[in-house]
């Protein structure tokens, strides 16, 4: 079965610093993953994927996530944060080989926040 | 862009009550799916349909009825609804044949609370 890992609930940072939030994931074969962010009282908006390829993906606003098939990892980052940057992020998985159905699992998000 | 469209965006219910989620996409994606979004858990898949038709179980079933007679379309219905069933909802669609590589698109959210 297919499982997603925030090990965070919340990641603090100044802005100008960098930041990261963790993901790591469980599926049986090659993973499908993906960044989302919500802002508050509204919908998921996709931040960006990793289906193939470069393990190093970018994204929108400056995002860019890593993945680590070693460690079973996809962290999320970004070089210079912005107090726009705080929201809720959520990782999710889905499984090649799945077909059309590729359900998608999400984590427990992480959120957050960059201070002034 | 209308993208995915759900109503209503705020509901109180009692407890045995009956109610319909809405949701409609102008995108025309194939593949539609609910899911339930509570606090440090994340977003949980309920139903999901990969086109008029066809729909299947997500990982929370239960207590929620799901049918697709149009590509647009893909409504939510509570029969009964419990306290448990007090939470945010979102449906979201994608493409079909991208498969899981393909990104969903997400409507704005229906927060229902059941006492």
């Amino acid at each position: 079965a297919q499982s997603v890992a925030q090990p965070e609930d919340q990641v603090n940072v100044a802005e100008g610093n960098p930041l990261t939030v963790k993901c790591t994931y469980s599926v049986s074969g090659n993973p499908y993953l993906f960044w989302y962010v919500q802002y508050p009282n509204r919908g998921l908006q996709f931040l960006l994927k990793y289906i193939t390829g470069d393990n190093l993906v970018k994204g929108s606003y400056g995002f860019e996530a890593e993945f680590n098939k070693s460690q079973t990892s996809f962290h999320l980052k970004k070089p210079s944060a912005l107090v726009s940057d705080s929201a809720l992020y959520f990782c999710a998985v889905s499984q090649s080989g799945s077909g059309n159905t590729g359900k998608l699992i999400f984590g427990q998000g992480t959120t957050l926040q960059v201070k002034p | 862009n209308a993208g995915v469209t759900q109503t209503p965006k705020f509901q109180v219910l009692k407890t045995g009550q009956s109610m319909t989620l809405q949701c409609a996409q102008d995108m025309n994606h194939e593949y539609m799916s609910w899911y339930r979004q509570d606090p440090g858990m994340g977003l949980r898949l309920i139903h999901y349909s990969v086109g008029a038709g066809i729909t299947d179980q997500g990982e929370v079933p239960n207590g929620y009825n799901v049918s697709r007679s149009t590509t647009e379309d893909f409504p939510l219905r509570l029969l009964s609804a419990a306290p448990s069933q007090t939470s945010v909802y979102f449906c979201a669609s994608r493409r079909k044949a991208l498969g899981g590589t393909g990104e969903l698109f997400f409507g704005e959210g229906s927060r229902l609370t059941v006492l």
